[in-house]
């Protein structure tokens, strides 16, 4: 168990909606991180918050946002959502925001746009 | 572009041999390569880390070389086991700029450990 938590677990939805995926990083981590893996592919990094403030953004799209919250969760909004949105979701988390502080992933949210 | 590149998608062993997994990259500017192990429905899991100023990195059965001339890393698991059967990843990260620990994975490589 990495200590991180990701809600929900699954979530299958159509076209055209918009979901949040919840992340509770470890306790005591101030970073989070979201990546998203589609089918046969590595996890492309999405974003970077640092206790509530973005980082690094990385491909992500503009239907997409999220957010830090002073209790430190985050949050990933996706809107307008297409079939190719389908994906695995993680988030992770870390002491710091430095490079050379390994990242604890959780065990993912499943998305599947119909 | 895939600036990390894991060509081999899969590889078998028999128990007790040893197992090695490859990378490459063709990011100069990369300087910090890490691995992952992944289980069936769990997140990755952090397994070794290399940094440039270092050519080899070890940590019990696992170890990791980097040859920074052929952008080329590999991890070593010695011996194998059973247990090890799962979905390897490498990642590097570029310490400059603003890239704060931003990963770029590889695709992954699957690891079968045969009894």
């Amino acid at each position: 168990d990495s200590g991180v938590t990701q809600t929900p677990k699954h979530l299958i939805t159509a076209t055209g909606q918009r979901v949040t995926l919840r992340c509770s990083p470890r306790s005591g981590d101030l970073s989070v991180y979201w990546y998203q893996q589609s089918l046969d592919q590595g996890l492309q990094f999405l974003i970077h918050y640092y206790n509530g403030e973005e980082r690094a953004k990385g491909n992500i799209l503009e239907r997409f946002s999220a957010q830090q919250f002073p209790d430190l969760h985050s949050e990933l909004n996706l809107s307008s959502l297409e079939l190719g949105d389908s994906a695995l979701y993680f988030c992770a988390s870390s002491v710091r925001a430095g490079f050379n502080s390994p990242l604890h992933f959780g065990n993912g949210t499943r998305l599947t746009v119909t | 572009d895939q600036q990390v590149k894991q060509n081999s998608p899969s590889l078998s062993v028999q128990e007790g041999r040893i197992s090695i997994l490859n990378c490459d990259y063709t990011n100069s500017m990369f300087d910090y390569f890490l691995w992952y192990k992944k289980y069936p429905a769990e997140g990755p899991t952090f397994l070794i880390s290399i940094s440039s100023i270092k050519d080899k990195n070890e940590d019990g059965r696992f170890t990791v070389f980097l040859n920074k001339s052929a952008k080329h890393l590999s991890l070593h698991i010695v011996p194998s086991q059973p247990g090890d059967s799962a979905v390897y990843f490498c990642a590097a990260s570029d310490s400059g700029g603003t890239s704060y620990g931003k990963l770029t994975f590889g695709q992954g490589t699957i690891l079968t450990v045969h009894p």
